[in-house]
């Protein structure tokens, strides 16, 4: 079964360092999102990407984060000045048609700052 | 605004019971939801979805109801197994392709 891949797994960083989380999509999935949960809350959704720019953003996705799909198959979430409160799992999903009937998402990304 | 904490509803069973795990979504414009079950250091995997024309849907082991006129979704599960223990969370479409979750409950199966 086709699966979305997340790397690495767990990322330390300090405070203030950048981050980027990796994600490479299905294959033939042509739109792809950040989630991020915070521990012990809810999902909640960042970013939603397609055709090399993005759909729509929320309001968590401020001037700190961008994304970028760099070559065919990788995605990529990255985070300029990381603070505590980025700390979180983030949760990369990709899907073949513009709708959530069909997300797949990945096993998440667990970003801890210090 | 809503306030979520670090703690779940949580639903334990007896392994064989059916469980009944229940979501209140809030955008009465929404025309799909989901339900995802999340196992520790995972992500959201789907279970089943249904579209707002219909009020029931079933798979394997698993119903879901939805009832527009409250705007409640709810989740059955049949001869719940230790394997089901989970956090179940439901999902709304809530704009393009945009997943709204809601807070998710804690299922524990007990042998």
């Amino acid at each position: 079964e086709p699966e979305v891949t997340q790397t690495p797994s767990h990322q330390v960083t300090q405070m203030g360092q950048e981050v980027i989380l990796r994600c490479v999509p299905i294959s033939n999935h042509l739109y792809f999102y950040w989630y991020r949960q915070i521990l012990g809350q809810k999902v909640e959704f960042l970013v939603s990407f397609y055709n090399n720019e993005i759909s729509e953003k929320s309001e968590i996705f401020d001037d700190q984060f961008s994304v970028e799909r760099p070559d065919g198959s990788n995605f990529t979430l990255k985070i300029r000045s990381t603070k505590l409160e980025d700390s979180a799992m983030y949760f990369c999903a990709s899907s073949e048609q513009q709708t959530s009937y069909g997300y797949t998402f990945g096993s998440g990304t667990r970003l801890t700052v210090v | 605004g809503e306030s979520v904490g670090l703690h779940l509803p949580t639903l334990s069973v007896q392994e064989g019971d059916n469980s009944i795990i229940n979501c209140a979504y809030s955008n009465s414009a929404s025309d799909y939801f989901i339900w995802y079950k999340q196992e520790s250091g995972k992500g959201p995997q789907f279970i089943i979805d249904i579209r707002s024309n219909m009020d029931k849907r079933q798979g394997q082991r698993v119903t879901v109801l939805l009832n527009k006129t409250v705007k409640h979704l709810s989740l059955q599960i049949a001869a719940t197994q230790p394997g089901d223990s989970a956090v179940y969370f439901c999902a709304e479409n809530s704009g393009y392709s945009t997943l709204t979750f809601g807070k998710g409950t804690m299922l524990l199966v007990s042998p």
